[in-house]
């Protein structure tokens, strides 16, 4: 199985900063993600990381406020621009290797806007 | 569009109790589902999967489910349930092209002791 580091765990930001969340992948993978699960919510995909290309992102989600770095096959990042309240939620990220058989979550990283 | 439709939002019931949780998909090409749960303060664990062959799939901590192509359903099963089950419980979907999960809106499982 992969393992992910998802770094930081958690953090408490000031409204108007931005914060950058690591995604790092013991293991080469096809695909990468990032979620977003607000509080008492279901997991909302905000896009695919594309290696060495923008990110696709979906419907609701646009690069400015979200943009994510895929440099290589192991690694991402995803920044949360220009913070307000409405942003805390956990992030997380996910990878798959050539089929949805392996297909693995990281450890989220819990983030709080005041 | 894929969706997934998680009709029991919050369900209450007590140990030993049998539990059955729904889950219905749209989606009308080849699909890979799962089930996901949240134990309070904790992070996604998957339960089970299924990806191809014995629609009744057995996953961890006594849980399983049955796929039901006519249906669209992948409903989570468990015989009987522990207070430790309580937890929040997730069905989510994805198909081979897209690769990405979309997850239900969750159920809250409350047993009580």
């Amino acid at each position: 199985s992969a393992v992910i580091s998802q770094k930081p765990s958690r953090d408490i930001c000031q409204r108007g900063t931005s914060l950058t969340i690591q995604c790092q992948v013991d293991s080469q993978v096809t695909m990468m993600f990032w979620y977003r699960q607000q509080p008492g919510q279901s997991l909302t995909l905000i896009a695919t990381a594309n290696q060495g290309s923008e990110a696709t992102y979906e419907s609701g989600f646009v690069i400015d406020k979200f943009p994510i770095s895929r440099p290589n096959l192991t690694f991402s990042t995803l920044t949360v621009s220009n913070m307000s309240p409405e942003d805390s939620s956990i992030y997380l990220c996910s990878v798959t290797g050539v089929t949805n058989e392996k297909l693995f979550f990281g450890s989220g990283t819990q983030l709080s806007v005041l | 569009a894929q969706s997934v439709s998680q009709h029991n939002h919050h369900v209450i019931l007590s140990e030993a109790a049998s539990l059955e949780l729904g889950c219905n998909y749209s989606y009308g090409g080849t699909v890979n589902l799962f089930w996901y749960v949240q134990y309070p303060g904790q992070h996604l664990q998957l339960l089970l999967k299924y990806f191809s062959g014995d629609p009744l799939v057995k996953g961890i901590k006594g849980f399983e489910a049955e796929f039901i192509k006519s249906k669209f359903s992948f409903n989570l099963r468990k015989p009987s349930v522990q207070w430790s089950d309580t937890a929040e419980y997730f069905c989510a979907v994805t198909d081979t092209g897209r690769r990405a999960l979309t997850f239900g809106s969750g159920t809250r499982l409350q047993v009580q002791p």
